[in-house]
This record gives C-alpha cells, structure tokens and sequence, in this order.
C-alpha cells in the first residue's frame, strides 16, 4: 500500500482563485510526480523532481502551474488563477526510482 | 512517439473466468510497464509491472506478458473475483530518464456473479 499523503482531499474554489495542493513521498523515495486525472479518466504528467530539481514538466505547468519540492517540506502544486477546466483529480506520485511509481490519494480539485 | 493504446474500453466477464487487457506502445526506449487497478473513488494502485527484460511475469492472480518486437504487453487476470472489477490502467514511460508516464485510456472491467 502506498505510503504517499496527499493534502487536502478536496479542495473547492472559484474561478480565479489559487489553488494549492501539497504531498509527502513516501520515505526514502527521491523522486516526486504529479499528474492529473481528468474527469474521463484520462491521465496527463504535470511535473516531475528528484529530490528539489525539476525533471521535466510541460509546457502548461510552465503558465499557471507551479510546483516545488523543498528540502525538508511537503511538495506542492499551485494553481495560481483556476479555471474550470482545471477540475480534477491531482496525483502524487513518489518513487525509488524512474520506475515504481506509488500514487497518494488524490487532491479532487473542484473549480466552480 | 508518446501513445499507449489499450483495449478493450470495456470488459465483462463471468467470474472464474479469465479477463485480459492488451495495450501497445510507440516508444521502443520504454523499458518498464506498470499495470494500476482503479476503484471508484479511489487512487490508482500499482498492482504489478513488468521490465523489458523479461518477457512474463506472474503474481498471485495476475500474469503480464510483454512482447517488445510487438511493443505489446498484456494483463491477463485468472479466475476472476467480483472484487476485480474495477478500472484498470496500462502504462509505459514516454522519457526512460525521466520516468514521466504516458497511461492508457483505461480498461472499465466488471465480473458477474
């Protein structure tokens, strides 16, 4: 079972407004994922780091997103104005290494 | 090329028999292919993998077969339970040094009774 927390669960805001998501890897576990999981169950890779560094992200995250990793803290990602389509579930991931990777439970982000 | 195609959307099955997912990949850099079941509600759960240097791999109920000239690989569920059914997600790494994940559309599985 994953060890993965993710905070909040839920998370409801309005239109224009922040967002913010964090998540702790399991132990031991350098590398960190996001993802989101639309409402047609369709996965898309947001950001990921090993360790503080990013490793890749796309183009999207680079706009409204943002995310960091730091030393001794939770991850956390960021909407920065939410819009409608931004409604989803967000992954956490976190992995030993490029490959396992172990989902947390989800933040079910809800922009109305 | 960053697709993983999966089939099929959707699968009923009488319990005790078999279920099987095929899923096919562009990249031949991919080297690892997990497999996550879905519960409504619920986070993905890894339930098993394979890597390319193998080409079977079996877990309890489960069996992964991977073919790499193909670039297919495949989850084979045995005797299947009602608690199964689920919804279930290939995948295959798009960027081997990366890790970044590329899904499958996902496989909506139900056992009858």
């Amino acid at each position: 079972n994953s060890k993965v927390i993710q905070t909040p669960r839920y998370l409801v805001k309005g239109q224009g407004q922040k967002a913010k998501m964090r998540c702790i890897p399991e132990k031991g576990h350098p590398v960190v994922f996001w993802y989101q999981q639309n409402k047609n169950n369709e996965f898309k890779f947001l950001i990921n780091f090993q360790n503080q560094e990013v490793l890749q992200q796309i183009d999207m995250t680079e706009k409204r997103f943002s995310a960091e990793c730091p030393s001794n803290s939770p991850c956390s990602l960021e909407i920065q104005s939410s819009e409608a389509g931004d409604s989803a579930l967000y992954l956490c991931a976190s992995s030993d290494s490029y490959a396992e990777q172990f989902f947390g439970p989800g933040t079910r982000l809800t922009v109305l | 090329g960053e697709q993983v195609e999966q089939l099929p959307s959707i699968l009923r099955v009488q319990e005790g028999s078999s279920a099987s997912i095929n899923c096919t990949y562009e990249n031949s850099a991919s080297n690892y292919f997990p497999w996550y079941k879905q519960e409504p509600g619920e986070n993905p759960k890894l339930i098993i993998d394979i890597r390319s240097n193998m080409e079977r791999k079996q877990t309890q109920g489960l069996i992964v077969l991977l073919d790499k000239k193909a670039k297919r690989f495949s989850l084979h569920i045995t005797d299947t339970q009602p608690g199964d059914s689920a919804m279930y997600f290939c995948a295959a790494p798009y960027n081997t040094n990366t890790g970044k994940l590329t899904f499958g559309d996902g496989t909506v599985l139900t056992v009858k009774p």
